[in-house]
């Protein structure tokens, strides 16, 4: 079955400074969709990718799949307080299997 | 705000009650999902209609019986709880499912469960 893993598990950063959270699956992704999760609440869809290679941006958050389609990496510049949260990577199950998530990295800011 | 709508917000209920968790969306996505999230995992997959028909149960107990009465709607019945079943319960829904189908799940807010 597909897995997905995400490093680091934790991350705590200074306002301003930059960061990166990495995804990575044991099986060639058929589309990898980012989220973030607010302590209790529901998840918030960021960022869909499905081409090797495709990077997409929103705002100061940027999503990159490389070109095998194994690995995904988010990025935040300058980080604010609000991107604090729990990031998801999920995916598309191979071979008719159910919508995946990775354990997710659980990022805070400090003001 | 989320597009998918979920009540009650909290639910505290004891273990001989039966309540029902209620999801809504006026997407027109054809599938409807619910899941599990216990603190500090990711969401576990319960249960998944696709074309308002169940497609999808992953072993769950059969104290909990979801329901799909249309297209928009998204009930999960639940009796006879035990308190380790306490946890957020997310309801999604996406135009489409399977591999290749680009649909991203879209979550409601959850319904935070306590048995006691």
């Amino acid at each position: 079955s597909q897995e997905l893993e995400q490093s680091p598990q934790s991350l705590i950063v200074q306002e301003g400074k930059n960061l990166t959270i990495n995804c990575t699956s044991s099986k060639t992704l058929y589309g990898l969709y980012w989220y973030k999760q607010k302590y209790g609440e529901g998840l918030i869809f960021l960022m869909m990718l499905q081409k090797g290679g495709e990077e997409k941006s929103h705002e100061k958050i940027t999503a990159k799949l490389d070109e095998k389609k194994q690995q995904s990496s988010l990025h935040i510049t300058a980080s604010q307080p609000s991107h604090a949260g729990i990031y998801l990577c999920g995916a598309d199950g191979n071979y008719g299997q159910n919508f995946v998530f990775g354990p997710g990295t659980r990022l805070s800011v400090l003001p | 705000d989320t597009e998918v709508t979920q009540t009650p917000k909290h639910l505290v209920m004891g273990m001989t009650n039966k309540k029902s968790l209620k999801c809504e969306q006026h997407m027109g996505h054809r599938a409807m999902y619910w899941y599990k999230q216990k603190a500090k995992k990711p969401p576990e997959l319960m249960f998944v209609y696709s074309y308002e028909k169940l497609s999808i149960n992953e072993s769950v107990p059969s104290r909990f019986s979801p329901e799909c009465p249309n297209s928009s709607l998204l009930n999960l019945h639940l009796h006879a709880l035990q308190p380790e079943d306490s946890a957020l319960y997310l309801c999604a829904s996406s135009r489409d499912r399977g591999r290749g189908s680009n649909s991203p799940l879209h979550f409601g807010n959850g319904t935070r469960l306590t048995v006691t």
